[in-house]
């Protein structure tokens, strides 16, 4: 069964780009990967989504290598409003339906 | 603007209690779902429904039920609550996997409920 692991925190500083990255074996070629931000007091937010290669969007981009038993979430020159806990989340189809194996979040601190 | 709304923001009960958190959703979703979330262990599910009246346990569904009586409606319920229940619930909401772009989750603000 997938199981995915990420890192528990990270540190940074404003203007860099931070790169998070999940590991998860055993997922198939039509399960996905997609990451939540959350801040305190409130629900996660989606980012991004992708199943291979590169996606991006306005927030950030998602690097899966070919054997897919790791992604990487990449925010770009990050500020202190980035600041919060990141979670990936692997989608994977279980007989008639999906199940959802979720890391245990990654707390970003952005410093000044 | 997807909206997902929880009936409570805090709700602090005894032990022994019946406990109902709502959950409701404006998208028009099919997909519904109520996790926990306690420090360390990240989001744990609870319990899925796909449809009304259709409910699947996810993982943790011990000392839980949910009702989805109406399509933007869905309720968990605590039984009798315990202790070991208090912490952050979250709903969720989305369209059936696959159909959409992307599955994206819905999340409502948390309730956090405390169990004396």
């Amino acid at each position: 069964l997938a199981k995915t692991t990420q890192p528990i925190s990270m540190d940074s500083y404003e203007g860099q780009e931070v790169n998070i990255t999940c590991s998860h074996n055993n997922i198939a070629t039509n399960d996905y990967i997609t990451w939540y931000q959350q801040f305190p007091s409130q629900g996660p937010r989606f980012i991004i989504q992708g199943y291979k290669t590169k996606v991006t969007n306005e927030v950030a981009s998602l690097f899966i290598p070919a054997d897919r038993k790791s992604s990487t979430l990449s925010l770009p020159r990050v500020s202190l409003s980035d600041t919060a806990v990141y979670y990936c989340l692997v989608v994977v189809n279980a007989g008639n339906n999906r199940k959802l194996i979720w890391g245990l979040g990654t707390s970003l601190a952005v410093n000044p | 603007d997807v909206k997902v709304t929880q009936s409570s923001r805090y709700l602090v009960k005894r032990t022994g209690e019946k406990v109902f958190l709502e959950c409701v959703q404006d998208m028009d979703h099919e997909n519904m779902f109520w996790y926990r979330q306690d420090p360390g262990l990240g989001l744990r599910l609870i319990y899925f429904s796909y449809d009304v009246k259709m409910k699947e346990k996810g993982d943790i569904p011990e000392g839980y039920s949910v009702s989805r009586e109406k399509k933007e409606r869905f309720s968990l319920i605590l039984e009798s609550a315990s202790t070991n229940q208090t912490s952050m619930y979250l709903c969720a909401s989305s369209y059936p996997f696959g159909l959409a772009d992307t599955d994206t989750q819905y999340f409502g603000p948390g309730t956090r409920l405390t169990v004396l």
